[in-house]
């Protein structure tokens, strides 16, 4: 039973540049959910897809935009990077948004 | 607003001692979940257990245990025989009902294990 998985592990972007980060769900699992986690801190809540549409958003900028597919994986952009936007970026699934959420290994990000 | 408290940046302790990770949380919410989540050096968070507002019972697994008290509003987690393997930062975290998804998570608490 194949875990939460993320891509790619590691990369490395320079301010202005586009980034897209990949989530597949945990089999069976429709939901995912993204979060950002800054070194040193808990992760902050980005937004969450169900149905391919955004469910619910944190108090991030419109520069984080996502998008679910029909087979329910989905990604991650962030435009215009931020020297900031260096995170662990981690995404989570669940059947439906009301059970407990599975996390992937998350993908590293710096911005230089 | 809603809000999770964890006052231990770091906690150390020698091998086989109990140890508890204290977690408080603030809601408004009548019906809300509490879970905990430990994440290892490898980055991936691992679930260990969810709570929600209407159970009050405290919960045993194995050296885990936890301790959920709405009159104080916290939920507290205690690894007895504590051993090197669970060296790692711990999260609580709380998701309100009235919240289809987000979840709020505590800044972490580092535990680190000396054999």
């Amino acid at each position: 039973d194949a875990g939460v998985t993320q891509s790619p592990t590691h990369l490395i972007k320079t301010r202005g540049q586009q980034v897209t980060l990949r989530c597949s769900p945990k089999s069976g699992h429709d939901t995912v959910s993204w979060y950002q986690q800054a070194l040193g801190q808990g992760p902050q809540f980005i937004f969450q897809y169900y149905e391919e549409e955004e469910r619910q958003r944190g108090n991030f900028p419109d520069r984080f935009s996502g998008h679910q597919f029909p087979n329910y994986s989905s990604e991650l952009n962030v435009n215009a990077l931020l020297l900031g936007d260096s995170a662990l970026y981690l995404c989570a699934s669940s059947l439906a948004a009301a059970e407990e959420q599975y996390f992937g290994p998350g993908t590293r990000l710096t911005v230089t | 607003a809603q809000k999770v408290t964890q006052a231990q940046t770091e906690i150390s302790v020698v091998e086989k001692e109990d140890v508890t990770l204290d977690c408080v949380y603030e809601t408004r919410d009548t019906t809300y979940y509490l879970f905990w989540y430990k994440q290892p050096p490898s980055g991936e968070l691992v679930f260990l257990i969810r709570r929600n507002s209407f159970d009050e019972q405290n919960e045993i697994s194995g050296r885990y245990s936890w301790n959920f008290q709405k009159s104080t509003s916290s939920f507290n987690f205690t690894i007895t025989a504590s051993q090197v393997v669970d060296s790692a930062v711990y999260f609580c975290a709380l998701r309100e009902g009235s919240s289809a998804s987000k979840i709020i998570f505590g800044s972490g608490t580092r535990l680190s294990i000396r054999p």
